[in-house]
């Protein structure tokens, strides 16, 4: 199975600062046809995960332009660019490129 | 907007088998080509997914649950379901069926006796 690996483990921001998580997977997440799929996934205490990034950096439908997402091959990145109170959760990365799709272990964002 | 609930016994005895039903609403299971899948989440743990059925009719399982995994539809109700045998403690978890992007609420299901 490729392997997930997220950093931090937890991440405590101050309101308005910006957020960085890392993930990085154990082999290349890039298809033959040039598709690389990568997820980002927030989860809101006693919500069900919610995908906000599709594809390495496309935002699903209402998702705050704050957040972004960027990376290649086994190197991605998950960008808050000022965190606010609702962000509060842990953060998912998963890839859908090789079954079986595996996530990575969350990062728990909190407010300092 | 495509919405997804799973019902099922929340308690299941050792050994026995787990079966979950999600229905969809907002949508037919047999449009389009999308995967219809099944997610598991134990308590204060991260997610691991059981398996997926496409709309083609194909499924792919989790190696590691692959012998006793089976997911179907039921295109007349609009449902999906999943079946996990020969449970044990390590299969208790918050059960989520999805569909890109959409995720039910989640239903969580203790194996014990």
């Amino acid at each position: 199975d490729v392997v997930m690996t997220q950093s931090p483990l937890s991440l405590p921001v101050t309101l308005g600062q910006p957020a960085s998580i890392s993930c990085r997977s154990s082999q290349s997440l890039v298809l033959s046809d040039g598709n690389t799929y990568l997820n980002w996934f927030q989860q809101r205490p006693g919500q069900s995960p919610r995908r906000l990034i599709y594809r390495v950096s496309n935002r699903d439908s209402g998702v705050p332009d704050r957040f972004s997402g960027s990376g290649s091959g086994t190197d991605f990145t998950l960008k808050i660019s000022r965190v606010e109170a609702e962000d509060v959760g842990v953060y998912y990365c998963m890839q859908g490129s090789h079954w079986p799709s595996t996530f990575g272990g969350g990062t728990t964002v909190e407010i300092k | 907007q495509v919405h997804l609930q799973e019902s099922g016994p929340g308690l299941v005895k050792p050994s026995q088998t787990l079966s979950l039903t999600c229905t969809v609403s907002g949508g037919s299971i047999s449009s389009g080509s999308y995967y219809w899948g099944w997610i598991r989440q134990p308590a204060g743990g991260g997610l691991e997914w059981v398996g997926r059925i496409h709309t083609s009719g194909s499924t792919n399982y989790n190696p590691s649950l692959k012998s006793r995994v089976t997911i179907s539809v039921e295109t007349s109700k609009n449902q999906f379901s999943l079946n996990l045998s020969s449970v044990t403690a390590a299969d208790t978890a918050v059960y989520y069926c999805a569909r890109d992007p959409v995720w039910g609420q989640g239903t969580l299901v203790t194996v014990s006796s």
